[in-house]
């Protein structure tokens, strides 16, 4: 089955860039997207196609995949980043959502 | 702008059935893709099926087996059904919409989720 890895954890001082990377076999084949989850909440897109921002989603988050790699960038990290974000995928092959298992972003 | 209301028991019985329904207001069932999503405690997220408001489906090929979704135009809502629960099922459960085209997808927006446990 299709995996997507993510790192368990990423620091970030504030007003600093945050990059949040999300490997997979060939993902960059693939269109890839983004989810923002806070504690208690439910996850929230922040990033679609590749490198579509939602509306009312900040210009300070955007997103890039290219050869086995998908990078979300979070420039000028504010305190209120500081979340849970998971990558997700489609996998055609085997007809199947696939999601990374989740980074979570700490800025301090 | 949308909204998704799932609704359904908190507590399962294992070897029974798991029944959800997700209520969409703000807008029409018809013409777009809804999902399940599922989150145990601290851990990740995991699909579990689409349907269309047509009634065709996917389903997640972990969970094929014990899956069923319906939906219901009339009323706006789509439903979940999972049988034979283990407490491996415990978890919060989601219902969102989808935009899917059959190489990309993404989940638009999302419940605010419904616990779940499966216990004796």
């Amino acid at each position: 089955s299709y995996e997507l890895t993510q790192p368990p954890s990423v620091s970030v001082s504030p007003g600093q860039t945050a990059s949040i990377t999300c490997s997979g076999d060939q993902l960059g084949n693939k269109y890839t997207c983004w989810y923002q989850q806070k504690p208690g909440q439910s996850p929230v897109l922040v990033i679609y196609q590749d490198n579509k921002r939602p509306s009312g989603i900040p210009e300070r988050f955007s997103g890039s995949n290219s050869g086995n790699t998908a990078t979300l960038t979070i420039s000028g990290t504010q305190a209120m980043d500081e979340a849970d974000y998971y990558c997700q995928a489609w996998d055609s092959s085997t007809a199947n959502v696939v999601f990374g298992g989740g980074t979570k972003l700490t800025v301090l | 702008q949308v909204q998704l209301q799932e609704s359904g028991p908190g507590l399962v019985k294992p070897s029974e059935t798991l029944s959800l329904t997700c209520t969409v207001s703000g807008g029409s069932i018809s013409i777009y893709y809804w999902s399940w999503i599922r989150q145990p405690a601290g851990k990740g997220l995991e699909w579990i099926g689409r349907i269309y408001s047509s009634g065709s489906t996917n389903y997640s090929p972990s969970l094929k087996s014990r899956v069923t979704m319906s939906v219901d135009t009339s009323k706006n809502q789509f439903s979940l059904r999972l049988s034979s629960v283990t407490a491996a099922d415990t978890a919060v459960y989601y219902c969102a919409r989808e935009s899917y085209s059959g190489s990309l997808n993404w989940f638009e927006s999302w419940g605010q989720g419904t616990l779940v446990t499966v216990s004796s």
